[in-house]
């Protein structure tokens, strides 16, 4: 059985530009998260969804945003980058409620 | 954002030495979590943990669900140089379909021969 896969693995942009990142989940998986790793803040929650529809948001400024497909498939768009943007980005995937979330191997965002 | 409390922050043991961490909460959790994650990956799940007092093993590696829903530990025992990583407690809160993980700051483990 597949794991989590995210696209791309390393990205470079430039301040003020917006970046795409992509997740397909777990097959059969429905709910999709992000969050945010830097050395600084740690892992930091960013919103979930589950059935196309976003059921959980943290603390993140409007810039940042996402969507789910009906294949689950997730992507998260992150508008007029800053260098403090930068980042990896990981994107976990869970069965159902009450279930262990499971990880991709991240997307590195450098912003410069 | 909010970050779990998580001792120690980083130890090196000798190979074959035992390892204890924990991680505690002002709030409660349905479901504690532990991750490991190495440089450049995603964190990888270890363990996880459903009910108030709950102790699992999963080889070497026992952790224990706290009776206050506030707290847990991970031990692993007769460690081995690929236990280096950091390591990570997470705590989950499920509200109907929603759930979210809060994690805690990290345990670097280094391992020497």
């Amino acid at each position: 059985k597949a794991g989590v896969t995210q696209t791309p693995r390393y990205l470079i942009k430039t301040r003020g530009q917006q970046v795409t990142l992509s997740c397909s989940p777990i097959s059969g998986h429905r709910s999709v998260s992000w969050y945010q790793q830097t050395p600084g803040q740690g892992l930091q929650f960013l919103f979930e969804y589950f059935s196309e529809t976003q059921r959980n948001k943290g603390n993140f400024p409007g810039r940042f945003s996402g969507r789910q497909f009906s294949n689950s498939r997730s992507e998260m768009n992150v508008s007029t980058l800053e260098l403090g943007d930068s980042a990896l980005y990981l994107c976990a995937s869970r069965g159902g409620s009450n279930t262990e979330a499971f990880f991709g191997q991240g997307t590195r965002l450098t912003v410069v | 954002g909010q970050q779990l409390n998580q001792s120690p922050q980083s130890m090196f043991i000798q190979e074959g030495e035992d390892v204890s961490m924990n991680c505690t909460s002002s709030s409660i959790f349905n479901t504690w979590l532990w991750y490991k994650q190495d440089p450049g990956e995603g964190p990888v799940l270890l363990i996880a943990l459903y009910k108030a007092g709950e102790l699992t093993s999963n080889g070497r590696l026992t952790a224990q669900f706290g009776i206050t829903r506030k707290d847990s530990f991970l031990n692993i025992s007769a460690s081995i140089p690929s236990d280096v990583g950091i390591y990570f407690c997470a705590g989950q809160r499920n509200t109907g379909t929603a759930s979210k993980l809060t994690f805690g700051t990290g345990t670097r483990l280094q391992v020497t021969l």
